[in-house]
């Protein structure tokens, strides 16, 4: 069975920082999807990025980019000039298969991330 | 454009009963998904919904089950309620074709408490 890992329960990061969290999983699959989701205290999980498992290029959104390590089965999110806006819970999220038929994620843990100012 | 709407946004019940969470999907999307996520832990599948029929299941007792309408909004029903059913109930939608197939949006969730 798939499983993902985040092994940092709490991060911390001063304002304009940088910051990685911290993502594995475990799979025996080829193709699949993974994703990092955002969890505000509003509770809606908001998709930051995705990666799809066939790319070898790191997808990046703005100030979000992920190192995908796919023989290491690594996925870690790396947040640059961090706002305080950024403060939530972030959790790491696999899917497989492409297309759209299943809606099936495997979520980890998740890291609560803090910003100092 | 509407996201996906969830209700109620909480609820309590006591233990026994049985309770019923309802989702709207984003417009354009035609498939719903139910996910549990109890305190300080990650969203865990409970089912996906398609076409108005179950496609896919996760590791969920009987007493969860749902419902999928023409229009393809979606409900949860969840029987003979136990205490360890507290969580937080969030509802996501996806279309299944065209673009950006298997995106999926979170609605902000229905938060249970079983006393």
């Amino acid at each position: 069975a798939q499983t993902v890992t985040q092994s940092q329960p709490e991060m911390s990061v001063q304002e304009a920082e940088t910051v990685t969290l911290s993502c594995t999983y475990d799979t025996s699959e080829s193709d699949y999807y993974l994703f990092w989701y955002k969890q505000p205290p509003s509770r809606q999980m908001i998709l930051v990025i995705r990666q799809e498992a066939y790319k070898q290029q790191n997808a990046t959104e703005n100030r979000f980019s992920v190192n995908f390590q796919k023989a290491a089965k690594s996925f870690s999110l790396k947040i640059s000039d961090s706002q305080l806006g950024d403060a939530a819970m972030y959790f790491c999220a696999y899917r497989e298969g492409q297309g759209g038929a299943t809606n099936k994620l495997i979520f980890g843990t998740g890291t609560l991330l803090a910003v100092q100012p | 454009d509407a996201g996906v709407t969830q209700s109620p946004t909480h609820l309590i019940k006591t233990r026994g009963q049985q309770v019923t969470l309802r989702c709207s999907p984003k417009s354009g999307h035609d498939t719903v998904s139910w996910y549990q996520q109890a305190l300080g832990q990650g969203p865990q599948f409970i089912f996906q919904y398609y076409e108005e029929e179950e496609r896919q299941r996760g590791n969920f007792p009987d007493r969860f089950s749902g419902h999928q309408f023409p229009n393809y909004s979606s409900e949860l029903n969840v029987n003979a309620l136990l205490l360890g059913d507290s969580a937080l109930y969030l509802c996501a939608s996806s279309r299944v074709r065209g673009p950006n197939t298997g995106e999926l949006f979170f609605g902000e969730g229905s938060r249970l408490t079983v006393l």
